[in-house]
């Protein structure tokens, strides 16, 4: 089955402690990208990355980083989270970089307190 | 669920009528417009989309209509089902760019 597995689904965090949100797809899509929900703003694109070895930033970059070693995984570190990084995040995968028929993740609850 | 659609506009139909989801798109050059349905606890999923050089697209139950002249994209769904509720967003984007822009979405609450 073609998916995007994000892990953790939920987590909370304190201030400070460096943690990673692992994204992998089996579908072997060159686009990958990050986003994060907020009420009332949408999804807006953190990172993304259009190949392996090859990242650049989005809307919300501040405070993240990715890596692309590998084409079906596009890991999202938090090196010092804070609390306003309290947010859902979306993996998300497609075929090419026009990010037509992205397929998203299910989605990490993260919460920094 | 998620608590992503607290502030959301929401539009209330009726099961069997039809629905009509409004977006304002930002950016005059964004020429590939698609639509996404997000359920409760999940991730946005893939519904329709459609190119700048067309201003109508039909799939099955959903038709998309774009007004590039008002920067203006519609979702109507035919025949909605309680199936149908969900959050929708729109999303633009430009083919020299790879960026992924969301509207706010649109919380479509069905009821019988």
């Amino acid at each position: 089955e073609a998916q995007v597995t994000q892990n953790p689904r939920y987590l909370i965090t304190v201030t400070g402690k460096k943690l990673t949100v692992t994204c992998s797809q089996n579908m072997n899509h060159e686009y990958m990208s990050w986003y994060r929900q907020d009420p009332g703003l949408g999804l807006r694109q953190i990172y993304y990355s259009m190949n392996v070895e090859v990242t650049d930033k989005g809307d919300v970059p501040e405070g993240y980083k990715v890596s692309r070693k590998e084409k079906r995984n596009f890991p999202l570190i938090l090196e010092s989270p804070s609390p306003n990084q309290t947010s859902l995040y979306f993996c998300a995968s497609s075929k090419g970089q026009t990010n037509t028929e992205a397929f998203f993740g299910q989605g990490t609850r993260l919460t920094v307190v | 669920g998620e608590s992503v659609g607290l502030h959301l506009p929401t539009l209330s139909v009726q099961e069997g009528d039809n629905s009509i989801i409004n977006c304002a798109y930002s950016n005059s050059a964004s020429d590939y417009f698609i639509w996404y349905k997000q359920e409760s606890g999940k991730g946005p999923q893939f519904i329709i989309d459609i190119r700048s050089n067309m201003d109508k697209r039909q799939g099955q139950r959903v038709t998309v209509l774009l007004n590039k002249t008002v920067k203006h994209l519609s979702l109507q769904i035919a025949a909605t089902q309680p199936g149908d509720s969900a959050v929708y967003f729109c999303a633009e984007t430009h083919h020299n760019t790879d960026k992924l822009i969301f509207g706010t979405g649109t919380r479509l609450q069905v009821f019988p």
